[in-house]
C-alpha cells in the first residue's frame, strides 16, 4: 500500500467544520482511500472511503483532488465526540493476500475539540 | 447486530508465559484480521484468518499464532512472553470478499490490553 502524510495534530472548536487532509503523491490508480478513526479507549473505526468522487454518508464527506493525490475528510460540525486520531489508509487491489488484505496504519492526526 | 467482541478485555501476564485472546466477529463475516497496538509503533497489522485458513501475515516472530473455527471465531496465542508484549490487542472482521480487499469495511473490536511484567 502507498503511503500516506498527514498532520500530528490539529485543534477544533466545537459546532464549527474540520477539514483533515491527507497527502498520498504516490497513489496508483486502483487505491481507494479509506478514513478510519479511533476514540479513546475504543477500537478504530471506519468513517468513509472514495475511490475519484467526492463521497458523503452520515459521519463525514470526502474531498478527494482532481489528481488523487491528496484527500481531505470534512466534518461538518464537531462535536466533542469527534475527538479522536483520524488515520487516513491507501488500500489497492482485489486481492486480499500479500499487503492488500490488511489496514496499514500510520501515525494519524490527533483532533483535538474545544468546547 | 451484536459487534466484534473480543475476551478477555484486560490480562496481566508474566515473562515467559502464553496467553490466548479471542475474537467473536460480527455475524456473516468470514474474515478476522489481529492487530498490535502500542505507544511506539502504533498500529500494525499480525494476522488476517478467512474460512479457518490464514490468509495473510504481517512481520511478527512466529511465537504469535492464530486460528479460525468454523463459526469464523478467532484466537490468538503469544508464547513465551516478553516485556514488549505489552500492549492492546485488536480483532477486526469484515465479510473478506464482497468487492475485493480494497473496499472491504474491517469492524474493530474493543481490543485486549495485554501487559506483560
Amino acid at each position: 500500500d502507498a503511503k500516506t502524510t498527514q498532520p500530528n495534530s490539529m485543534e477544533s472548536n466545537e459546532e464549527e467544520p474540520v477539514h483533515l487532509p491527507c497527502n498520498h503523491s504516490t497513489i496508483s490508480g486502483t487505491d481507494y482511500i479509506h478514513w478510519y478513526r479511533q476514540l479513546p479507549s475504543q477500537g478504530p473505526e471506519y468513517v468513509i472511503h472514495g475511490l475519484t468522487s467526492n463521497v458523503n454518508n452520515r459521519m463525514a464527506s470526502l474531498a478527494i483532488a482532481e489528481d488523487r493525490k491528496s484527500s481531505t475528510l470534512i466534518l461538518h460540525r464537531a462535536t466533542l465526540r469527534d475527538a479522536a486520531v483520524y488515520y487516513c489508509i491507501l488500500r489497492g487491489g482485489m486481492n486480499y493476500g500479500g499487503s492488500q488484505g490488511n489496514l496499514i496504519f500510520g501515525k494519524g492526526t490527533k483532533l483535538s475539540v474545544k468546547p | 447486530k451484536a459487534g466484534v467482541t473480543q475476551t478477555p478485555r484486560y490480562l496481566i501476564k508474566t515473562r515467559g508465559q502464553q496467553v490466548t485472546l479471542s475474537c467473536s466477529p460480527i455475524s456473516g463475516h468470514r474474515s478476522v484480521s489481529w492487530y498490535q497496538q502500542t505507544p511506539g509503533q502504533g498500529l500494525q497489522f499480525l494476522f488476517e484468518y478467512f474460512s479457518e485458513t490464514q490468509r495473510n501475515k504481517g512481520n511478527f516472530p512466529g511465537r504469535f499464532s492464530g486460528r479460525q473455527f468454523s463459526n469464523s471465531r478467532s484466537e490468538m496465542n503469544v508464547s513465551t512472553l516478553e516485556l514488549g508484549d505489552s500492549a492492546l490487542y485488536l480483532c477486526a472482521s469484515s465479510f473478506g470478499t464482497s468487492g475485493g480487499a480494497h473496499t472491504d469495511t474491517q469492524y474493530f473490536g474493543p481490543g485486549t490490553r495485554l501487559t506483560v511484567l
